[in-house]
């Protein structure tokens, strides 16, 4: 079982859509990374929680830390969107990121 | 303020070569780690640099090694390739080392193992 579990793992969804995606970690943790990549590999980090809740435009993202889950939220998705969303947990314990398997999000049309 | 800069972007090598990828961060980053990204494992960590000394490493073979400069820019170094090496290679840099930060990441090289 991995140490960050990302789900789902394909995601298609009309534009307009409310788009959640889930991660959930069984490490220690001193923070959570969302993050954005693009076809064409560049990666953009979207957020990093150490707990509660951060807001970016139509991107939201929540953890909890007690549950070791954290969301990632997009209202009124548009195709610029389709990217694939990576969740990244950095341990606390041994200081490194541990990265999910990614979402890969489709919006259409 | 420019970003993160990794060379090159595309490259393709044989069975048992070397390879040597560089990555300049962002100016007044002083930490860089860098990254394997395939299609079967996903991201993973490789190690991570600061001040020209390397502070963190994955679970990744010695054939797998790194440096920092004292400007902070870095490159890694594959010797030996195997097929399984192609990847994506990413390097993210960010200011401080050891410690949650925001990380800026470059485009990535990819490396084909032929």
């Amino acid at each position: 079982k991995n140490e960050v579990e990302q789900s789902p793992q394909n995601l298609t969804a009309q534009e307009g859509e409310f788009i959640t995606i889930n991660c959930s970690y069984s490490v220690g943790i001193s923070a959570l990374h969302w993050l954005q990549q693009h076809p064409g590999g560049g990666i953009v980090s979207l957020f990093m929680l150490s707990s509660g809740k951060k807001k970016h435009g139509r991107l939201i993202a929540t953890i909890n830390i007690q549950e070791k889950h954290s969301s990632l939220h997009i209202t009124a998705s548009h195709p610029r969107d389709s990217a694939v969303y990576i969740c990244a947990a950095f341990t606390s314990g041994t200081y490194k990121y541990i990265f999910g398997t990614g979402t890969r999000l489709k919006v259409l049309a | 303020k420019a970003g993160v800069t990794q060379t090159p972007r595309y490259l393709i090598k044989t069975r048992g070569q070397q390879v040597t990828l560089s990555c300049s961060p962002i100016s007044g980053h002083r930490s860089v780690s860098w990254y394997q990204q395939t299609p079967g494992q996903g991201l993973q960590f490789l190690f991570e640099y600061f001040s020209e000394t390397q502070r963190n490493k994955g679970n990744f073979p010695g054939r797998f090694s790194g440096r920092q400069f004292s400007n902070s820019r870095s490159e890694m170094n594959v010797s030996t390739l195997e097929l399984g090496d192609s990847a994506l290679y990413l390097c993210a840099s960010s200011l401080a080392a050891g410690v949650a930060g925001e990380l800026f990441f470059g485009e990535g090289s990819r490396l084909t193992v032929l």
